[in-house]
């Protein structure tokens, strides 16, 4: 089982309709969550970082951990096709000096 | 503001060719420096980590290898390249901790190396 699992897509949803994003992971100790978007050819740009449970919400989009389910998710609301890109989700633990765990990621198009 | 600069942006070499890729970054002092790849269907892989000057871990063993010899400069760099070199590389920093723990990642823009 790999330890961070996310849907590759693509995902297609028209302009305005709202976004989910998921990924889930199999390691108890990941404590920190965050989400990055990467267009075609150019570097992760940091979205949403969160530290352990709950939800954090920045403008359009909200990230939500749920770590008794082992599972993130992260919401884009009013989507524009500006948002169309790759998401990835990364994670790691307290202290642990593997770095992050990145998702593979998942393509989302955002169709005018 | 911090920033962060990588070049080339793209690169075609030929197998067995050498290789320097360097990144700098700029507004911040005794960062943790990054080196990541990334291949299609494969996910960002973690090649190197440096948390100071002269000091690098390195996370997968390949015929890559990373110096860092100032502050904020941290270079990628092969003897012979492969063609399984080929790949999206990825420089990073982030705060200093004394490892390669949780913090934010910022990416540079990225380095698509084609080897034929």
């Amino acid at each position: 089982q790999k330890e961070v699992e996310q849907d590759p897509g693509p995902l297609s949803v028209p302009e305005g309709a709202i976004v989910s994003l998921n990924c889930t992971y199999s390691n108890s100790a990941f404590q920190y969550f965050m989400w990055y978007r990467q267009y075609s050819r150019k570097g992760p740009e940091l979205l949403m970082y969160t530290y352990s449970s709950g939800n954090k919400e920045d403008g359009r989009f909200t990230a939500q951990v749920d770590k008794s389910s082992k599972y993130i998710s992260l919401f884009i609301r009013d989507s524009q096709p500006s948002d169309s890109a790759t998401y990835l989700c990364a994670m790691s633990a307290v202290g642990g000096a593997d770095g992050l765990t990145f998702g593979k990621g998942t393509h989302l198009i955002i169709q005018p | 503001s911090q920033t962060i600069h990588q070049w080339p942006a793209t690169l075609v070499q030929p197998v067995g060719s050498p290789l320097s890729l360097e990144c700098t970054v700029e507004g911040t002092s005794n960062p943790n420096l990054y080196w990541y790849r990334q291949a299609a269907g494969r996910g960002l892989q973690l090649l190197f980590y440096s948390v100071g000057i002269g000091q690098i871990s390195s996370e997968v063993p390949q015929n890559l290898s990373a110096s860092r010899p100032q502050d904020r400069q941290f270079i990628l760099s092969s003897k012979k390249l492969l063609l399984s070199d080929s790949g999206f590389y990825l420089c990073a920093w982030s705060p200093w901790t004394a490892t390669a723990t949780n913090e934010k990642l910022f990416f540079g823009s990225g380095t698509q190396l084609s080897v034929l």
